[in-house]
């Protein structure tokens, strides 16, 4: 099984830079997602990492210490469409579910 | 359009009630899921499906049932015995089992009156 914790809440500012970290304990790691969830609405994909490392797409960028079980979601040049929940699941290798944390709500404010 | 659609968009159920979600894709998907999501906890597996005519409980399963009679559908019905079904409901699907990305529908949110 899989332990995920991630921060509840985060608030920034418009143009801003904010860094949602995420935290696992896994019994078997087969990479680890991403996703963005506005209010009510389905959960959409933003980025994926299996090996150590930065994965850059445009403002938003991921790494993750697969050592460390530790990744993180950076978000740049913050925008008010930005404001949304973030989810953090891992993959686990011996059944291939997924996990996700409770989730990371970040409010950005002009 | 490719996608994945959910009906309906809000769904009440009576006590002693069971009540069907419908979950559609045609993305060409082998396998699909059900998770529920409710506050401050982080998405749930009911059920999953891996290929047409199977399917495996999840996590949570108690009190729930699918079918997988088509690729396409992946319907979930919330029975009676789920004494908590209160949540928002979201079904997804990915082109295999395991090796691909999971892409989520817009989700059913499940009332009891």
């Amino acid at each position: 099984g899989q332990n995920i914790d991630q921060p509840t809440e985060m608030t920034a500012t418009e143009g801003a830079i904010v860094q949602i970290n995420c935290t696992y304990q896994t019994s078997g790691f087969n990479g680890l997602f991403w996703y963005q969830q506005h209010a009510g609405e389905a959960p959409t994909f933003l980025s994926y990492n299996v090996l150590d490392g930065l994965e850059e797409k445009g403002r938003f960028s991921s790494f993750l210490s697969r050592s460390k079980g530790y990744s993180y979601l950076l978000l740049k040049e913050l925008q008010m469409k930005d404001s949304a929940s973030y989810l953090c699941a891992v993959r686990d290798s011996n059944d291939y579910k997924l996990s996700f944390g409770a989730g990371t709500t970040v409010t950005v404010r002009a | 359009d490719g996608g994945i659609t959910q009906s309906p968009k809000y769904l009440f159920r009576k006590e002693g009630q069971n009540v069907t979600l419908s979950c559609e894709q045609n993305l060409n998907h082998d396998a699909m899921y059900w998770y529920r999501q409710d506050p401050g906890q982080g998405l749930r597996l009911i059920y999953y499906s891996q290929i047409v005519n199977d399917f495996q409980k999840g996590d949570i399963a108690e009190g729930y049932s699918v079918s997988r009679e088509k690729k396409e559908s992946f319907p979930l019905t919330v029975t009676s015995a789920q004494k908590n079904p209160t949540a928002f409901y979201l079904c997804a699907s990915s082109s295999e089992w395991g090796g691909e990305t999971q892409y989520f529908g817009p989700g059913t949110r499940l009332l009891v009156l």
